[in-house]
């Protein structure tokens, strides 16, 4: 899998619009790029993925570059329970054969009241 | 969502013990589960994959005679951490993969103190 890199933290105003960037300059033509978020001391939870195209669905919406090479995923409308640790990551979709899934950093969203 | 369940939420045991972690896909069948583990305020680190009716891979660093993995089932994965010690104390996270699309989704977590 490709290398992401995410800022460590961000800060958003309750209601505002948070932009979460990811860069994933390595990535290769058939890798997808997905979203996860992490509440303290629960398991990770899927928002969006793509794979070149803009997406949007009810968490978020998935604004990926011509080139690829990087993408911000867009929360609306912060609440105080978008507050979590939000992961990029970028990997072969399908389920034929081994897709070894690892984590980098991500970025710690703190949604301020 | 798919749901992937693991099973306990959190346990405390003495040193020396083995402790059994179970994740469980309870609606779809899962060729392909990963284990990660996550010290706090860390990444989730990737410690195998375990796929069904094979043996684990094992990433580099994680010792496989200390945490045993068994997929015995589509639907179920076990992490056995033998003889555990303090610092085997972490959050514990599997995931699986769902069969077609190949979404990935996450149980809830294992959290193991070790005493």
């Amino acid at each position: 899998d490709a290398k992401t890199t995410q800022p460590t933290s961000m800060d958003c105003a309750e209601g505002r619009a948070a932009n979460l960037p990811c860069n994933h300059s390595t990535i290769s033509g058939n890798e997808y790029v997905y979203w996860y978020r992490q509440i303290h001391s629960q398991g990770p939870q899927y928002i969006i993925h793509g794979l070149k195209n803009n997406e949007t669905n009810e968490m978020a919406s998935l604004i990926i570059t011509e080139d690829r090479k990087s993408s911000t995923l867009i929360l609306p409308h912060a609440t105080l329970r978008d507050t979590a640790v939000y992961y990029c990551i970028v990997r072969v979709a399908g389920s034929g054969g081994y897709q070894k899934v690892t984590f980098g950093t991500g970025t710690k969203l703190q949604v301020i009241p | 969502g798919a749901v992937v369940s693991q099973h306990p939420s959190w346990v405390i045991c003495k040193s020396g013990t083995s402790v059994k972690i179970e994740c469980r896909s309870l609606d779809f069948q899962a060729t392909t589960m990963f284990w990660y583990r996550q010290f706090p305020k860390q990444s989730l680190m990737l410690m195998a994959t375990s796929n069904e009716g094979s043996k684990a891979t094992y990433e580099q660093g994680v010792e496989k005679d200390k945490f045993l993995i068994n997929h015995a089932s589509l639907t179920l994965s076990t992490l056995t951490v033998t003889s555990a010690h303090p610092e085997d104390s972490s959050f514990y996270i599997c995931s699986a993969i769902f069969p077609g699309a190949g979404e990935l989704f996450f149980g809830e977590g294992s959290r193991l103190t070790v005493l």
